[in-house]
C-alpha cells in the first residue's frame, strides 16, 4: 500500500532553516508528481510547492517563492522541502502528497498524503 | 489565481440527515475539481476527483456533482464518523492549486 512517511519538523528561530523529508513506499515514486501542502493553526489547507515526477519542473506558492526549495531523490524514494529564512507565518503542519498523474508532464489532484510534520517558527 | 469560495463555514446536522456542501470557483475549471475530508489530528483524505468520481474505498453515501464554476458534495445520510472539515480544490489552472476555506460538519 502507498505510504508517505514524513520527518524533519521541529521548533526553529525566525530566519533559520529546516529541511523536511517524505519517504515513499508502496508505489513507483519516480513515476509520480509530488507536492507539499501546509495548514497553519486554525487555518485551512494551503498548497506550498509541487514537482513533476522527474523533478524537471518545480512550482511554488508566492508566499514561499525564493525561500523554499522542493526537490526529490528518485534513487532513494524521497521528497524534500528545504525551508530557508523562516518566518513566524510559516508555522504550520506540513504534509507531503502524491499527485495522481503518473509519468505525465502535468499535475492533477492529491491522492495520498503523509501523516504531517509540525514546523514551529518562534524565538 | 483561481479563487475557490466554500459555503457554509459550519454545518450542524443530525445523524442520518442529508448534508450538502457547496463550492464556487472564480473561473470555470471544467471538471478539474476535488473534495477532501480532514479529521482532527489526521491527514487529509481524498474523497472525490473529477467533480464526481469517488476515490477508492470511499463510501457510496458521498457523492459529488457540478461543473464549470459550481460544485456540490453531498453526504446522503450523515454518520458520526463523518464529523470533519471538508475542503474543495481546483486543479485546472495551476500553479497555484487552490483550496476552499473549508466547511466544518458537526453532529447536532
Amino acid at each position: 500500500q502507498v505510504e508517505l512517511m514524513q520527518s524533519g519538523g521541529g521548533v526553529v528561530q525566525p530566519g533559520r532553516s529546516l529541511r523536511l523529508s517524505c519517504a515513499a513506499s508502496g508505489f513507483s515514486f519516480r513515476s509520480y508528481g509530488m507536492h507539499w501542502v501546509r495548514q497553519a493553526p486554525g487555518k485551512g489547507l494551503e498548497w506550498v510547492a509541487g514537482t513533476f515526477y522527474d523533478g524537471s519542473y518545480k512550482y511554488y506558492a508566492d508566499s514561499v517563492k525564493g525561500r523554499f526549495t522542493i526537490s526529490r531523490d528518485n534513487s532513494k524514494n524521497t521528497l524534500f522541502l528545504q525551508m530557508n529564512s523562516l518566518r513566524a507565518e510559516d508555522t504550520a503542519m506540513y504534509y507531503c502528497a502524491r499527485d495522481d498523474q503518473e509519468m505525465r508532464n502535468w499535475l492533477g489532484f492529491f491522492d495520498y498524503w503523509g501523516q504531517g510534520t509540525l514546523v514551529t517558527v518562534s524565538s | 489565481d483561481i479563487v475557490v469560495t466554500q459555503s457554509p463555514a459550519i454545518l450542524s446536522v443530525s445523524p442520518g440527515e442529508r448534508v450538502t456542501l457547496s463550492c464556487r470557483t472564480s473561473e470555470s475549471v471544467a471538471g478539474a475539481f476535488a473534495w477532501y475530508q480532514k479529521k482532527s489530528g489526521q491527514a487529509p483524505r481524498l474523497l472525490i476527483y473529477g467533480a464526481f468520481t469517488r476515490a477508492p474505498g470511499i463510501p457510496a453515501r458521498f457523492s459529488g456533482s457540478g461543473s464549470g464554476t459550481e460544485f456540490t458534495l453531498t453526504i446522503t445520510s450523515l454518520q458520526s464518523e463523518d464529523v470533519a472539515v471538508y475542503y474543495c480544490q481546483q486543479y485546472s489552472y495551476w500553479p497555484p492549486w487552490t483550496f476552499g476555506q473549508g466547511t466544518k460538519v458537526e453532529i447536532k
